[in-house]
């Protein structure tokens, strides 16, 4: 069993709805989450952070956690072509330890 | 530019040559990261390191791949007698090293084997 899933899409949604992209991990000694934004050819971009069950706000982003169901996701509210990339979903067992990356969601908005 | 600093940005072998790829962390960084990303697939964990120490090193091939951090100048991620295989994305990543602290990518080496 992967560590972590994520569906590779491409999910596609209209400009100016919500993207929901989804991630599930498989340790239950993770502890902190976080998703990246990867633009083709670039470096992964850190666009949240979550440590805590619930959801967390920014900007146009929320990411939420449910522990129980090791379950992350990210809503993108207000989704703009801007936001096609690929999402990276990565969860930190401890404090210094390497990320466990899923392979990636393939975000395309369409204008 | 305070960010993670990698180079050289593209990198050309052919078979048989060494790879050197080099990362600088963020200032105030002292945990270092190297991950490789094949095309279309996620971000492997190779070796992590502090200042003259090796963490972590299991992600990396046991022959022809070593890592370094000195005490002074970057880490220095290395491949030996380069192979087709070795083409990838090579990222850096660094933190603080602080509990629960993000790791921030430096804009990484793209290594293409001849």
């Amino acid at each position: 069993q992967k560590e972590v899933e994520q569906n590779s899409g491409p999910l596609s949604v209209p400009e100016g709805a919500i993207a929901s992209l989804n991630c599930t991990y498989s340790d239950r000694g993770s502890q902190s989450f976080f998703w990246y934004r990867q633009y083709s050819g670039k470096s992964p971009e850190l666009i949240m952070s979550i440590y805590s069950n619930g959801d967390k706000e920014d900007g146009r982003f929320t990411a939420q956690l449910n522990k129980a169901s090791q379950y992350v996701s990210l809503l993108i509210r207000d989704s703009q072509p801007s936001d096609s990339a690929t999402y990276l979903c990565a969860a930190l067992k401890e404090g210094n330890t390497p990320l466990v990356f899923g392979k990636g969601t393939r975000l395309s908005v369409i204008a | 530019n305070a960010g993670v600093m990698q180079n050289p940005r593209h990198l050309v072998r052919r078979r048989g040559q060494e790879a050197r790829l080099r990362c600088s962390p963020m200032k105030g960084h002292s945990h270092v990261y190297w991950y490789r990303q094949l095309p279309e697939e996620g971000l492997k964990f190779m070796v992590y390191l502090q200042k003259e120490n090796i963490i972590d090193e299991s992600g990396m091939p046991k022959e022809r791949f070593s890592a370094e951090f000195p005490k002074e100048g970057p880490s220095i991620l290395r491949i030996q007698q380069v192979v087709r295989g070795d083409s990838a994305a090579y990222f850096c990543a660094s933190s603080p090293g602080q509990f629960n602290q993000p790791q921030h990518f430096g804009d990484g080496t793209r290594l293409s084997i001849l």
